[in-house]
């Protein structure tokens, strides 16, 4: 079975512009969660997604978005692209349960000049 | 606040011998816990979880303890390996549902090498 997929790999953008990040979960997983890695902040939460519905938020601003397509797929948008958004994001997959195991991706590096 | 923290952030070994990692989670609320290995250029990869109506659990080379009545979490890793050498982060998700969804709150990490 093939694992969580993300695409871009590397990403360099300025400051101002957006960005869309996306991913793809482990076949027949429904839940799709966002966290943004940095080194100061560790593994931080962004937001989940099941069935194309947001079931939960983290404390982001609302420049960081989200959706979830019907094949369980699912991309996160950042608006206004400031110079601490640089960090390694990261999807993972579940079947959406909670309590339940989650799987990464390999991420999508970053970069904000 | 729902934090984990790390007691060690680094730890080096020598091949061959047994490796402990801990974790301390603040939230009484928690009740499952994971444990993820990082290497450098990849994502989280899953190693071991365990609910909090046990207080251990065996996986290959691996053993996860719970303390829920200290709130401490172990990893212990045996007969250590080069290949171990990774960041190593404890997670905790509450199963109740809500604003648990798909959310793991996540150690800062220990840093794991391994010296042949």
């Amino acid at each position: 079975k093939a694992g969580v997929t993300q695409t871009p790999r590397y990403l360099i953008k300025t400051r101002g512009q957006q960005v869309t990040l996306s991913c793809s979960p482990i076949s027949g997983h429904r839940s799709v969660s966002w966290y943004q890695q940095t080194p100061g902040q560790g593994l931080q939460f962004l937001f989940e997604y099941f069935s194309e519905t947001q079931r939960n938020k983290g404390n982001f601003p609302g420049r960081f978005s989200g959706r979830q397509f019907s094949n369980s797929r699912s991309e996160m948008n950042v608006s206004t692209l400031e110079l601490g958004d640089s960090a390694l994001y990261l999807c993972a997959s579940s079947l959406g349960l909670v309590g339940r195991e989650q799987y990464f991706g390999p991420g999508t590096r970053l970069t904000v000049t | 606040g729902e934090s984990v923290g790390l007691h060690l952030p680094t730890l080096s070994v020598q091949e061959g011998d047994n490796s402990i990692i801990n974790c301390a989670y603040s939230n009484s609320a928690s009740d499952y816990f994971i444990w993820y290995k990082q290497e450098s250029g990849k994502g989280p990869q899953f190693i071991i979880d365990i609910r909090s109506n046990m207080d251990k659990r065996q996986g290959q080379r691996v053993t996860v303890l719970l303390n829920k009545t200290v709130k401490h979490l172990s990893l212990q890793i045996a007969a250590t390996q080069p290949g171990d050498s990774a960041v190593y982060f404890c997670a905790e998700n509450i199963s109740a549902g809500g604003t648990s969804y798909g959310k793991l709150t996540f150690g800062q990490g220990t840093i794991l090498t391994v010296h042949p």
